[in-house]
């Protein structure tokens, strides 16, 4: 069974571009999770979706981001513009239905500003 | 609101020996699951070892165990026998629960402990 994928693996961007992020969920997960983690620091949540409905996106840094997730599959973190801060290694998770005590983890996406 | 805390940015051991990687946290809540997840280099986040907060039974997997001192709020992980593919990122990470067991929100994460094992 295939994990949780993540594309690109790296990108490196200048300030004020935009990049768009792309999660492919465990197929059949309802629950998809965007954290990420700038630096030296913890990873923090940035939202949740069940199916394609937003369920929380409390961590949103500001309205530069935006997640999306059509008929609930896949999911896309743009950012547009980049600035510097948003450097860092962003990654998704996803978990079944109901009991989500395990989100699978991809393996991330580095993101550099420069 | 959650709290993690790792206090020890990079820890070192030889490899057959024994480590153990602190983890504190701070929450009001009830009912709660505690995570260790490692991540070792260019590859995914793995689950490691997973302590409902419910059970006095100290979780273990193989080589990994936790000792979960819920008054205090620590949850430690020991590794031994260490290999070297034990060499990675260790996250201690906190999920809310209800009554019932289920989980919901988001994760909580400490800031990461770098382990490198040495042959």
């Amino acid at each position: 069974e295939a994990g949780v994928t993540q594309f690109p693996s790296h990108s490196v961007i200048e300030k004020g571009q935009t990049v768009t992020l792309r999660c492919d969920p465990i197929s059949g997960h309802d629950n998809l999770y965007w954290y990420r983690r700038v630096m030296g620091k913890e990873i923090k949540f940035l939202l949740h979706f069940v199916k394609e409905s937003k369920q929380d996106e409390s961590g949103m840094p500001n309205n530069r981001f935006l997640a999306e997730r059509t008929g609930g599959t896949y999911s896309t973190l743009k950012v547009q513009p980049a600035e510097l801060e948003d450097s860092g290694v962003y990654f998704c998770a996803s978990g079944p239905r109901g009991l989500n005590t395990e989100a699978f983890f991809g393996q991330g996406t580095r993101l550099t500003v420069v | 609101a959650q709290t993690v805390t790792q206090s020890q940015p990079e820890m070192s051991v030889q490899e057959a020996e024994t480590v153990t990687l602190s983890c504190t946290y701070d929450t009001s809540e009830n009912n709660y699951y505690l995570f260790w997840y490692k991540q070792p280099p260019s590859r995914q986040m793995i689950l490691v070892i997973r302590q409902e907060a419910y059970k006095q039974q100290n979780a273990t997997e193989n080589r990994f165990s936790v000792n979960f001192q819920k008054a205090a709020k620590s949850f430690s992980l020991k590794i031994s026998d260490s290999q070297l593919g034990d060499t990675a990122m260790y996250f201690c990470a906190f999920i809310a629960a209800n009554a019932g067991g289920t989980s919901y929100g988001k994760l909580t994460f400490g800031q990461g402990t770098i382990l490198t094992v040495h042959p």
